[in-house]
Parts: C-alpha cells; structure tokens; sequence
C-alpha cells in the first residue's frame, strides 16, 4: 500500500537526452511537490501543485517542466540532459499547505547523466 | 530567506545512549516543523510534526521540541538503537507553503 510512488527509482541517460519521471499518491491529497536533492544532500523545492495548478515554481530551468493531469499524479518532464542535473529527485505530497499539514515523500529518483 | 541549520553535521554515539539533535532556522514566521529520517538509498520518513502553535511532539522514544522565538528545535532520541543509524532531516514550513530543508545529521549508533 504505498502512498508515494515513483518510477524510475534509477535512470541513467546521455547528456542531450529527454526523460520522464512519473509520481502518483494514494493518499486523497491534493498537493504534490517535487525536490531536488543533490550531491551535497541538500533539498529544494522545485515544484509545486495544488489541485493541478502550479502554485510554486522556484527558480528551475524551464527545461523542467512538471504536469500534473489530476491530482494524484505530477510527473517531470526534463529536456536535453546536463550533467549538472544528476541528482536525486524527489516526489511528496501533503493535504493542503497549512499548519497542519505533513508532507509525505516517495523513495526518490537517483538520476545520472553521463 | 529562510536558513535552516542543523548541528552536528555527524554523530556516532554507543547503542542506549540519549542523544539530541539541533535544528535552527533564521525566520521565526513558520507554519510548523518537521523531522524527518532518511535511509541510505531510500526516500524520507516523515517522524514528527510540530505545528507553529505548539510546543513539542512526542512519538516512542523521539521527542521533538520547538521554541519558535529563538528558532529551535531539538529531536531528542532516548534509548538510541543500532536501527536509529539514518541521517535526521529538519524541516521548516514558512509563509511560501513550501518546505525548507536543513543539510541534515548523520547519526551512527554503534552497537
């Protein structure tokens, strides 16, 4: 019964390339983020999505593009691969943004570009 | 901006040992703060959360205190075990909805 869940768990690709990192919660929340963590451990917000409509976007490359077509799924898409994109992204989601509000994380996507 | 630190950056402690970790954050206007683990290769688990308005959160042996004031917080570990070996994460949630993560503490609990 996993609550996040993302696919690939591993990708590994060539500079240049496109790919998809698909997200999906059942757990009836209607917010879903996605983090960045890189080699330093440190993690930051990309993305964020509330009822299918981006509410935060932080400063990312717009070659990142997320889509959420309904509100238990916010995929990323990333174009033309750079090194400098290997990381390990991570997919959460939470009900609501308020006081009171967990967030809960899926088990990450190490991506690796080469 | 909202910083938030955490000290030490490592601890490796003997098994049954209490042990506290430290999280500080520059910007007191929070909706709450969340502790988190995080295995090797895995992805987060949420342990506690302490909302703005209260104080401290206990669950088992982890006790989480929050002094909004002074931006602190502590996760306190009684009984540490060899499974508590994880990297702690703290997090803040401020007025951008958005959580805003510390570098974390790499616990070790030697058997």
């Amino acid at each position: 019964d996993t609550a996040v869940s993302q696919t690939p768990k591993y990708l590994v690709t060539q500079m240049g390339n496109d790919k998809s990192i698909k997200c999906e919660q059942n757990l009836g929340h209607d917010t879903m983020y996605w983090y960045k963590q890189d080699s330093k451990k440190f993690l930051k917000i990309m993305f964020s999505y509330n009822n299918k409509e981006l509410i935060i976007n932080e400063t990312v490359p717009n070659r990142f593009s997320p889509k959420s077509p309904d509100k238990a799924h916010l995929n990323l898409h990333i174009n033309s691969l750079e090194l400098g994109d290997s990381a390990v992204y991570f997919c959460a989601s939470s009900y609501g943004t308020g006081e009171n509000t967990e967030a809960f994380f899926g088990q990450g996507t190490r991506l690796t570009v080469v | 901006k909202q910083e938030v630190t955490q000290i030490p950056a490592a601890l490796s402690v003997p098994e049954g040992e209490n042990l506290v970790l430290n999280c500080s954050f520059t910007d007191s206007a929070i909706y709450n703060l969340q502790w988190f683990r995080q295995d090797p290769g895995k992805g987060l688990t949420s342990l506690l959360l302490i909302q703005s308005s209260q104080r401290e959160q206990t669950s088992g042996r982890l006790n989480a205190s929050l002094d909004k004031s002074s931006g602190r917080s502590t996760l306190y570990i009684a009984a540490s075990q060899p499974g508590d070996s994880a990297t702690y994460l703290c997090a803040v949630k401020g007025s951008a909805r958005q959580l805003t993560f510390g570098s974390g503490t790499q616990l070790t609990v030697l058997p």
